[in-house]
């Protein structure tokens, strides 16, 4: 399975934008790039997925390096709600199952 | 629309006794994965069923396993259950085997004693 590597935590303060970085230098050509987030006492949620462009949704945007090697989730302007893990996952189309990091957890600063 | 259900939400169980757990996934969806969540390990992956067929399988022994029947919904069984099986146990659905993303339920919280 490809691995990501990603920060422990890492904090922000409320209304700033967020950068949370994910290293993934062994990703392969077919692989997608996931990012899920769980909060607390809940499920993980869907964020955002890409392949090799940048896709921005209403929740956030996911910058891919042109090497593929690293990606970075943008969350344009954290609240309070948005302290939660975040994870990111490489995984193919061909029906590989998600394999979870340990995540990054973002707090969130009033 | 409504969300992936999973149920019961809390359990309590004894050493050797066995359990099952339920999800009913977002209507349409035909991919049901499930996941065990410790403080220690993390997530973990099970299983996953599409279309009534085990595609995918975690590294666990086999006192875990599941189905999915013709409405898609699924059912995870734990036999000869043990301290260590302690967990949040997730599940999520998918139309298509997660080429959009999942859609996670709230999980069961299994407590064994």
């Amino acid at each position: 399975d490809a691995k990501t590597t990603q920060p422990n935590s890492m904090e922000s303060n409320e209304e700033e934008p967020v950068h949370l970085p994910c290293n993934h230098s062994t990703i392969s050509g077919t692989d997608y790039i996931h990012w899920y987030r769980q909060l607390p006492s809940q499920g993980p949620e869907y964020v955002i997925h890409g392949l090799t462009s940048n896709v921005n949704n209403r929740m956030a945007s996911l910058a891919i390096a042109e090497d593929r090697k690293s990606s970075t989730l943008i969350l344009h302007r954290a609240t309070l709600r948005d302290a939660a893990v975040y994870y990111c996952i490489l995984r193919d189309n061909y029906g590989q199952n998600f394999v979870f990091g340990p995540g990054t957890r973002l707090s969130v600063l009033p | 629309k409504a969300g992936v259900t999973q149920t019961p939400r809390y359990l309590i169980k004894t050493r050797g006794q066995q359990v099952t757990l339920s999800c009913s996934p977002i209507s349409g969806h035909r991919s049901v994965s499930w996941y065990q969540q410790t403080p220690g390990q993390g997530l973990q992956f099970l299983f996953e069923y599409f279309s009534e067929t085990q595609r995918n399988k975690g590294n666990f022994p086999g006192r875990f396993s599941g189905r999915q029947f013709s409405n898609s919904r699924s059912e995870m069984n734990v036999s000869t259950l043990e301290l260590g099986d302690s967990a949040l146990y997730l599940c999520a659905s998918s139309y298509d085997r997660g080429t959009y993303g999942y859609t996670f339920g709230s999980g069961t919280r299994l407590t064994v004693v």
